[in-house]
């Protein structure tokens, strides 16, 4: 039963350009939206957050979007640069769970 | 000055053994974590504890026993290991949720 969903396995963006990680979600329940980013051998990197209650949280290079109609959000990097290659988790949280719920993750390759 | 710090990093081991992994956080975080990442790539969570007391028991073997001597670490314990236990287990910890996870750089334990 996935709740978090990330439905492209791979995506490839020339540097400079804007990279768009989608994610979508199936419980409405969920409080906090999170993307981690994560290199080879490495753990999970916490990037940005957005709370349910916003539609829009921006962090320098990094904006998330939230359609909670559509339950639907995206991680926009702009511009984007070559150590932004990595795979890019979606996650999701209900408060009172304590515990982030993750998609399977996109790999993001940025091309010179 | 590594923040969550996991030992081993790797780990090579005959099916039948016994093994632990140790994880130790400098940050102060009251909550501690694993996670399991199999060979489909999907970050599941095992434990969690938070001040030394077990919180989420998520359906794990009981195989797997996680020991919490004090709040600063989470250790995991496999009894009898099995061909399906190969995977890389992540340990986090949190202050809270909605501040993301800081991981661990992970074990990557193979049962042969």
């Amino acid at each position: 039963d996935q709740q978090v969903k990330q439905n492209s396995p791979s995506l490839s963006v020339q540097e400079g350009r804007i990279s768009i990680l989608n994610c979508d979600y199936t419980n409405s329940m969920f409080d906090y939206f999170l993307w981690y980013k994560k290199y080879p051998a490495e753990g999970p990197t916490f990037l940005i957050s957005i709370s349910s209650i916003k539609d829009k949280n921006e962090d320098g290079r990094f904006t998330v979007f939230l359609n909670k109609s559509a339950k639907h959000l995206s991680l926009h990097i702009v511009p984007s640069q070559p150590g932004d290659s990595a795979v890019y988790f979606c996650a999701a949280n209900r408060r009172r769970d304590d515990k982030i719920i993750f998609g399977k993750g996109t790999r993001l390759h940025i091309l010179p | 000055d590594t923040a969550v710090s996991q030992t081993p990093k790797y780990l090579v081991t005959q099916m039948g053994n016994d093994k632990s992994i140790k994880c130790e956080q400098n940050l102060g975080h009251d909550t501690m974590y694993w996670y399991k990442q199999d060979s489909k790539k999907f970050l599941k969570i095992m434990f969690s504890y938070n001040n030394k007391e077990l919180i989420i028991n998520e359906t794990v073997p009981n195989r797997f026993s996680p020991k919490s001597p004090d709040k600063a670490h989470l250790n995991l314990h496999i009894n009898s290991l099995e061909l399906g236990d190969s995977a890389v287990y992540f340990c986090a910890s949190s202050r809270t949720v909605a501040y993301g996870y800081t991981f661990g750089s992970g074990t990557r334990l193979t049962v042969v």
